[in-house]
């Protein structure tokens, strides 16, 4: 299986509104990733978990909370976040690998409007 | 720092012909390169990547890239376009094997029928 899953797939939310969105997948991957892509542009890391922890944070607003609870699920919950916040959000895992490097498997995505 | 540079936004070719997406890089160290695929409203698929070894690396659906070390760049080809190749396909680099992936902007290949 090398198939990494979202939900929802879309997701529609108010200013005030708290969300969360889902990621999970089940090849044993120990990193896994958050990624914020804008139509046309590459993604922009968000948040790196390295065995479920969190090892990376791009200065991210702290309206976006990331959590993971075990190896396979990565979650991100969302409060008041505002218009420009509307975006395709990606998750992605990989292998971690001591002197390797390892290609990233990603998600089909969640798209979010805020409104 | 590192970066990676994909010079065209577009490209289009006709379907059965050979086709070049570019990508230039640039690391201070060995670069771990990677070419993704993204189809509308869809997340990334990986296509290939060069770590070490053989310049010429072979991917999915009949993908391949050349790492060229004194020309620092990693240009995706194949022999011969499908329409269904038509996408947003990125090139990406991680210079040290802990750092994070720095993506291009990415380049629509438009492949005509």
């Amino acid at each position: 299986d090398t198939e990494v899953t979202q939900t929802p797939k879309h997701l529609v939310m108010g200013m005030t509104n708290k969300k969360s969105l889902k990621c999970e997948q089940h090849m044993g991957h120990r990193a896994m990733y958050w990624y914020k892509q804008k139509a046309k542009k590459p993604p922009e890391l968000m948040f790196v978990y390295s065995y479920e922890k969190l090892s990376i944070n791009e200065s991210v607003p702290s309206r976006f909370s990331p959590e993971c609870p075990n190896s396979s699920l990565l979650n991100l919950h969302l409060h008041a976040l505002q218009p420009e916040d509307s975006a395709l959000y990606l998750c992605a895992s990989s292998q971690v690998r001591r002197g390797a490097v390892s290609e990233q498997y990603f998600g089909p995505g969640t798209r979010l409007t805020v409104t | 720092a590192q970066s990676v540079a994909q010079p065209e936004d577009q490209v289009n070719v006709a379907e059965g012909n050979p086709l070049t997406v570019k990508c230039t890089y640039s690391v201070s160290g060995n670069p771990y390169l990677f070419w993704y695929v993204q189809y509308p409203n869809r997340g990334l698929q990986f296509l290939l990547k060069y770590i070490t070894g053989d310049n010429l690396v072979k991917g999915s659906y009949g993908f391949e890239a050349e790492f060229n070390k004194s020309q620092t760049s990693f240009h995706l080809k194949k022999p011969s376009a499908l329409v269904s190749d038509s996408a947003l396909y990125f090139c990406a680099v991680i210079q040290n094997r802990d750092d994070k992936i720095i993506f291009g902007k990415g380049t629509r290949l438009h492949i005509l029928p």
